[in-house]
Parts: structure tokens; C-alpha cells; sequence
């Protein structure tokens, strides 16, 4: 079975440039959430989807980050425009009704 | 508020000999329990879980974990250390009345040969 899959792996932008990471989650999993990775701290949780439904988007920045998930299946979100700040891993996991997590290799961001 | 503690950024411990990694929460109702795991340049990957039943759960590379409802903890224990578990480990809470996992600021576990 594929595990969760996020691209790319790494990107490095320049600060006000736009930015989209993209996750395909597991075969069936109907919840997905995108979550912000400092290095050496927990995920932090941006937004959660039940299907295509956002059902907890509280602490997305939604003056430069949005997200969807069209068709209920895979997602992207993006960031315009980035800032310093932003610079982190970006992580994706899916799960079947809000129970287990399982996560992707994450895209680790760089502003420069 | 809700919160998850992991009160040590790091645990050394020799190879052979057993660890513990501490959890303690504050997170209304019976939430569900879970540890994961972190290598370098990878995404969390579970361990284990608790919902409910018996409080000693196992879980995958020989880990386990002790469920304590009187003090509201959750460690992570393992008899016998590998130097291949050094690696950053998570615990992780789930408010099964909103749906929401908080996750703990994380433990680095160092495991000497």
C-alpha cells in the first residue's frame, strides 16, 4: 500500500514569492491535515479536512495561506506571498475517521 | 486549555539497558493515546495507541506504553534500547469531542553503543 505522498521534498523561494506544496493521501483515507514542523518541535496543526470539507482551519494564516482539497482527495496548499518566518517543514497525513495518523515526508520550506 | 507535556528535550541511555519516555496530558474526557516517531528527514511514523482496555499497550519495535489515568500519562518504554531507536519521539492526544490531536514538543532519545 503507498504510504502519504508530498511534493516536492525541499523548495528554497525567495521571501514574497508564492509557493504550493501538494499531498496525495492514503487510498481511502477520507480526513486530511497539513501541518507546520519547526525543527526540533510537534506538528502544528494548519487545517483539517473531513472529505473536501474543512472542518478546522482556526489557526491557518488565511492572509497568505490557503488550501484545498478538491474532489475530496488529494490537496495543496499554498503561500502567498512567503515570508522568513514561513521557513519550516510542511507536513501532510491522512487518516480514516479521525483516528490514526499517518504521515509524509513533508516539504521543508526555505525563505531566503 | 489542553495541553501535552514531554518534560525531557532528551533521554541517553546505554544500548541493552531499558528506556522510558514521559507523557503527561491535560485534555478533557477519554482521549485516545499515541506515540510516533521521528527520524531525520522523514514524517512521523506511529508507534502505538491507546482507546481503551488494558493500560499496558504494545506496539511496533518492541515498544509498549503504560496507559495511568490517575496521573493523566501515557510513557513510552521499551526492556532493551537499540542504537537504532536513537530518534525524536512524539506523544500525541486526541480530544475525541472535537476531533483535535495535540501533539507534544517532542523527546530526542539518544541510544549509546
Amino acid at each position: 500500500e503507498a504510504g502519504v505522498v508530498q511534493s516536492p521534498r525541499y523548495k528554497i523561494i525567495e521571501k514574497k514569492q508564492p509557493v504550493a506544496f501538494w499531498c496525495n493521501p492514503i487510498s481511502g483515507h477520507n480526513t486530511l491535515y497539513w501541518y507546520l514542523q519547526n525543527l526540533g518541535q510537534g506538528p502544528e496543526l494548519l487545517i483539517r479536512y473531513e472529505n473536501e470539507e474543512a472542518v478546522d482551519d482556526s489557526q491557518l494564516p488565511k492572509d497568505r495561506f490557503s488550501a484545498e482539497r478538491l474532489k475530496g482527495v488529494d490537496s495543496t496548499l499554498k503561500i502567498q506571498p512567503a515570508e522568513l518566518g514561513d521557513s519550516a517543514v510542511y507536513l501532510c497525513a491522512s487518516s480514516f475517521s479521525s483516528d490514526t495518523q499517518y504521515f509524509g515526508p513533508g516539504t521543508r520550506l526555505t525563505v531566503l | 486549555a489542553q495541553s501535552v507535556a514531554q518534560p525531557e528535550d532528551q533521554v541517553n541511555v546505554a544500548e541493552g539497558n531499558p528506556l522510558t519516555v514521559k507523557c503527561t496530558y491535560s485534555v478533557s474526557g477519554n482521549p485516545y493515546l499515541f506515540w510516533y516517531v521521528q527520524y531525520p528527514n522523514r514524517g512521523l511514523q506511529f508507534l502505538l495507541k491507546y482507546i481503551t482496555g488494558d493500560n499496558l499497550v504494545k506496539g511496533s519495535y518492541g515498544f509498549e506504553a503504560e496507559f495511568n489515568k490517575s496521573q493523566t500519562s501515557f510513557h513510552l518504554k521499551k526492556p532493551s534500547a537499540l542504537v537504532s531507536d536513537s530518534a525524536l519521539y512524539f506523544c500525541a492526544v486526541l480530544n475525541t469531542g472535537g476531533f483535535k490531536t495535540i501533539f507534544g514538543a517532542g523527546t530526542r532519545l539518544f541510544v549509546k553503543a
